[in-house]
């Protein structure tokens, strides 16, 4: 059984970095596309990037500028950071496994807010 | 960027009824890489169908999805009274990844 979990911090200041981890349980680094989505409260999804193990990426342009997306083999986990947030940046934060792109499993999210 | 319209916003049926829920394209999706997701409050996603028609696994056959080019279905052939939920497209042949606004199925 594939589980996956996200870590962070939960509250963010505005125009710092956020940064979060996801690990993975029941399958290798190496076996998926390791994905991150998000969704404000209330609203609907939006993908910001992904990578595989062996380096390959692909971010949201919209995000790209701000955007850095690694992964740990040794740890059996990704990470992502967002840099320069503002409260547009709140959301729920899911990091998820995709296969050709679509994503069959995910964490159960954790809530980002970027307030002062 | 391809942008997926899902209609209608809401949908209100009865259980044993049955749902349909549109998604419709900005451009044509290539290979009809395209996935469905069902979401209930509290909940991530959770993956349905992908490549348009084919269900994931565990997902019951009364979910069913159609469609190529710019337009796809959803179709629940009998309401259970756990279906009941919002529901997500979301192309994947394209970069980047989009997904529709979503369409809610509530209990009428």
């Amino acid at each position: 059984q594939v589980q996956l979990q996200e870590s962070g911090p939960g509250l963010v200041k505005p125009s710092e970095t956020l940064s979060l981890t996801c690990s993975v349980s029941g399958a290798s680094i190496r076996s998926y596309y390791w994905t991150w989505i998000r969704q404000p409260p209330g609203k609907g999804l939006e993908w910001i990037a992904y990578m595989y193990y062996i380096g390959v990426t692909n971010y949201n342009p919209s995000l790209k500028s701000r955007v850095t997306i690694s992964v740990d083999t040794s740890m059996n986990q990704f990470s992502l950071q967002l840099s320069s947030v503002t409260a547009a940046d709140t959301a729920i934060y899911y990091c998820a496994a995709a296969s050709n792109g679509y994503l069959i499993y995910w964490g159960q999210g954790t809530l980002i807010t970027v307030s002062s | 960027e391809i942008v997926l319209t899902q209609s209608p916003g809401t949908l209100s049926l009865s259980p044993g009824e049955r749902a349909t829920l549109s998604c419709r394209a900005s451009q044509s999706v290539s290979s009809s890489y395209l996935a469905w997701y069902q979401q209930k409050p509290g909940q991530p996603p959770r993956l349905l169908l992908y490549g348009a028609s084919s269900r994931a696994t565990g997902i019951p056959d009364r979910f069913s999805g159609s469609g190529s080019g710019t337009d796809f279905t959803l179709t629940i052939s009998r309401l259970e009274p756990e279906d009941f939920a919002v529901y997500y497209c979301q192309q994947y042949g394209s970069s980047p990844i989009t997904f529709g606004q979503g369409t809610r199925l509530e209990i009428q």
